[in-house]
């Protein structure tokens, strides 16, 4: 299995909080990608990095911001959290951009 | 922009029957295409991929994959499932020269004994 490992695996806050998902990898990929999963949506794209300090939108960037610092990791933080952000989320990396692997995901819920 | 589009949220099917399912693309430029797959509780997984080439793809765990063109169709086949198929199985799209890989809406193969 690729090594990414998201942190943490569950979390639970309110409204109006911010939160910060974090993406680690020892692989070494060039690209990193934080994505949501919804009912009905399938995985939608949030933000992506190819390289450190280089990241670009996705589908569905409002409310979200990264950063990338290191190679390693990718953090994504919701700056005011609201519940329509209450979702799965799931951090890929890639070499080249044909292949991800996915890591486990995230829950988060917002009450 | 490229989009994907799978019409089918859920397909029920016996176990050893063949199953099809459906997905179309849409990108004014050439297109990377790909399948994964998703177990319950899990992250995606890669089950087979179109970069060039032949336009018949054969995956893991007996799947193939035929790329059209003229209809922006890739659409997912196994010619006799078992049980251990159950998941959710996601279409993708990349465009040449992007970085961003765009999913469809999913389709949930349930299959029965």
């Amino acid at each position: 299995d690729a090594g990414i490992t998201q942190s943490p695996r569950h979390k639970v806050t309110e409204t109006g909080t911010p939160v910060t998902l974090r993406c680690h990898q020892t692989e070494n990929h060039r690209y990193m990608y934080w994505y949501r999963q919804d009912p009905g949506h399938g995985l939608r794209l949030i933000h992506y990095s190819y390289g450190v300090k280089d990241t670009d939108k996705g589908e569905v960037s409002d409310g979200y911001s990264v950063s990338r610092s290191k190679t390693e990791d990718f953090l994504l933080t919701l700056e005011s959290a609201t519940s329509s952000q209450t979702s799965v989320y799931f951090c890929a990396i890639s070499e080249s951009g044909e292949k991800l692997f996915f890591g486990s995901g995230t829950q988060l819920s917002v009450l | 922009a490229q989009s994907v589009t799978q019409l089918d949220s859920q397909v029920p099917v016996f176990e050893e029957a063949p199953v099809e399912l459906r997905c179309n693309y849409s990108s004014s430029v050439s297109v990377y295409l790909f399948w994964y797959v998703q177990y319950p509780n899990q992250g995606l997984q890669l089950l087979l991929k179109y970069l060039s080439g032949s336009t018949l793809v054969k995956g893991i765990n007996g799947f193939e994959a035929e790329f059209n063109k003229s209809q922006t169709s890739f659409h997912l086949r196994k010619p006799s499932v078992h049980i251990s198929d159950t998941a959710e199985y996601f279409c993708a799209v990349s465009e040449l020269n992007t970085d961003k890989l765009i999913f469809g809406t999913g389709t949930r193969l349930q299959v029965f004994p």
